[in-house]
C-alpha cells in the first residue's frame, strides 16, 4: 500500500530564517506531489506541484520554493520566513494525469512564524 | 477554468439525523472526478467519497453518500446517521482529465450536537 510522510510536524520559526519541510511517499513511483498552505480557518492554496524529478509548477509567487531531487520526494522550503507564511501545509500525492485518481495527503506540518 | 463553490461556511446537524453539504462544480472538462474530504482539528485530510463524471450511479460509502447532479453541476455530501466524531471540515474538491490539479472548495464547517 502507498504512505506518505511528511515532517516536521510542528516548527516555530523566526521571521528571516530559512524552512525546509520535506515529504515522502513510499508504494507508488512516478506519482504527481504537490504543496499546499491553509490558513487558519481558510480553504486550501496550491503552491506547487510536479509530475517528475525537477519539474516544479508554481501556482503562486512569493517566497517559497519547491524541489523534487527524486522521484518520491518533495521538497518545501524559503531562505527567509515571512510573518504571513504560517499556516498548515500539506504535502499530497496522486497517480499521474487521469480524473478518478484520488489525491491523498500527508499529516501536515503547522508552521507559526514570530 | 474549474471551479468548486461550497456555500455553506458552517452547518448544525442533531446526532443520530442525517445532513447534506452542498457543493456546485464548473468545468467544461467532460471528463473529470469528484471528491469529499474530512478535515478534524488534527489537520489530516481524510478522503471520503469519489464520483467519476461517467458514473451512472451514485457513489457511496457506508454513512456517505454523493448526491450527484450532472445537469445542475452539483456533487452533494450526504451523510446519515451522524455521529459526535463527523465534527470537522468538509472539503469538496475536483479534478479533471486533461490536467493534474485539484481544485478545492473553501470547506463547511460541521458541527453535530449531542
Amino acid at each position: 500500500s502507498q504512505t506518505i510522510h511528511q515532517w516536521p510536524a510542528t516548527l516555530v520559526q523566526p521571521v528571516g530564517s530559512p524552512l525546509s519541510l520535506e515529504c515522502t511517499v513510499e508504494g507508488t513511483s512516478n506519482p504527481n506531489l504537490y504543496w499546499y498552505r491553509q490558513a487558519a480557518g481558510r480553504g486550501l492554496q496550491l503552491l506547487f506541484y510536479s509530475v517528475g524529478i525537477g519539474q516544479i509548477s508554481s501556482e503562486v509567487p512569493q517566497n517559497l520554493s519547491a524541489s523534487r531531487p527524486q522521484d518520491r520526494q518533495f521538497i518545501l522550503s524559503s531562505k527567509k520566513l515571512l510573518l504571513s507564511d504560517s499556516g498548515f501545509y500539506l504535502c499530497a500525492w496522486s497517480r499521474p494525469k487521469s480524473s478518478g485518481n484520488t489525491i491523498y495527503f500527508g499529516e501536515g506540518s503547522w508552521l507559526t512564524v514570530v | 477554468a474549474q471551479k468548486i463553490t461550497q456555500t455553506q461556511p458552517g452547518m448544525f446537524v442533531q446526532e443520530k439525523e442525517a445532513v447534506t453539504l452542498d457543493c456546485t462544480y464548473d468545468t467544461s472538462d467532460p471528463s473529470y472526478g469528484l471528491f469529499w474530504y474530512k478535515q478534524p482539528s488534527s489537520g489530516e485530510m481524510i478522503f471520503l467519497i469519489y464520483q467519476g463524471s461517467y458514473d451512472q450511479q451514485n457513489a457511496t460509502e457506508g454513512r456517505y453518500s454523493l448526491n450527484f447532479q450532472k445537469a445542475r453541476k452539483s456533487a452533494n455530501l450526504v451523510i446519515s446517521a451522524s455521529q459526535l466524531g463527523d465534527s470537522a471540515m468538509y472539503f469538496c474538491a475536483m479534478n479533471v482529465n486533461t490536467g493534474n490539479q485539484f481544485y478545492f472548495g473553501t470547506g463547511t464547517s460541521l458541527t453535530v450536537i449531542p
